[in-house]
């Protein structure tokens, strides 16, 4: 199985200041139609996952652009320009080209 | 508005069965592939199956093939996880979800006795 590996696992960060979460895929995630099938997920406390960005940097709507993703093959990077108290929550990327989808461990934000 | 409506979770024994629904509205079913992911207590998330939109190819992650069985009715724009043999480590909340994007409230399942 493909393994995602994302940084940190917890990040405490500030409101109003920027915040960077890594993944990393044990094999590339470019499709033999060119995309890469490179996907974000938010799950803030006590709902379910919602899907930020597909294909590694496109938002799906109605996420804010303050959300931003980018990366190419195994290395891949989601942002976030200025942190907000509703950002709080687990963030977990996932691949979805090589069977079975796989996701990340999950990376913890949480305001410090 | 895509709504994923799960249903039938509950409390079964070690080697029960539990049928999970899953009822979908907002969106043409028949044109998605459909999926069920779960999430145990406290930990991550895990791609258990999916089907086509026709429902003439399946996948499963490896540890629930040959116990699980997901399937479809267009017709009634459901989507369906029949779960066999069932051990504790199946204890999750099990997501219905249309291609990653949309995804329902979930349905908890709990495998003890």
């Amino acid at each position: 199985d493909v393994v995602m590996t994302q940084s940190p696992l917890s990040l405490p960060v500030t409101l109003g200041q920027p915040a960077s979460i890594s993944c990393r895929s044990s094999q590339s995630l470019v499709y033999s139609d060119g995309d890469t099938y490179l996907n974000w997920f938010q799950q803030r406390p006590g709902q379910s996952p919602r899907r930020l960005i597909y294909k590694v940097s496109n938002r799906d709507s109605g996420v804010p652009d303050r959300f931003s993703g980018s990366g190419s093959g195994t290395d891949f990077t989601l942002k976030i320009s200025r942190v907000e108290a509703e950002d709080v929550g687990v963030y977990y990327c996932m691949q979805g080209i090589h069977w079975p989808w796989t996701f990340g461990q999950g990376t913890k934000v949480e305001i410090k | 508005e895509v709504q994923l409506v799960e249903s039938g979770g509950g409390l079964v024994q070690p080697g029960g069965s539990l049928r999970l629904s899953c009822v979908a509205s907002g969106f043409t079913f028949s044109s998605f592939w459909m999926s069920w992911v779960r999430q145990a207590p406290g930990k991550g998330l895990e791609w258990v199956a999916n089907i086509k939109k026709d429902g003439s190819e399946e996948n499963y992650v490896d540890s629930v093939k040959g116990r699980f069985t997901i399937s479809r009715d267009n017709a009634k724009n459901s989507l369906y996880l029949q779960m066999n043999s069932l051990r504790a480590e199946d204890t999750a909340m099990y997501f219905c979800v249309r291609v990653a994007a949309d995804w329902g409230q979930g349905t908890l399942v709990t495998v003890s006795s």
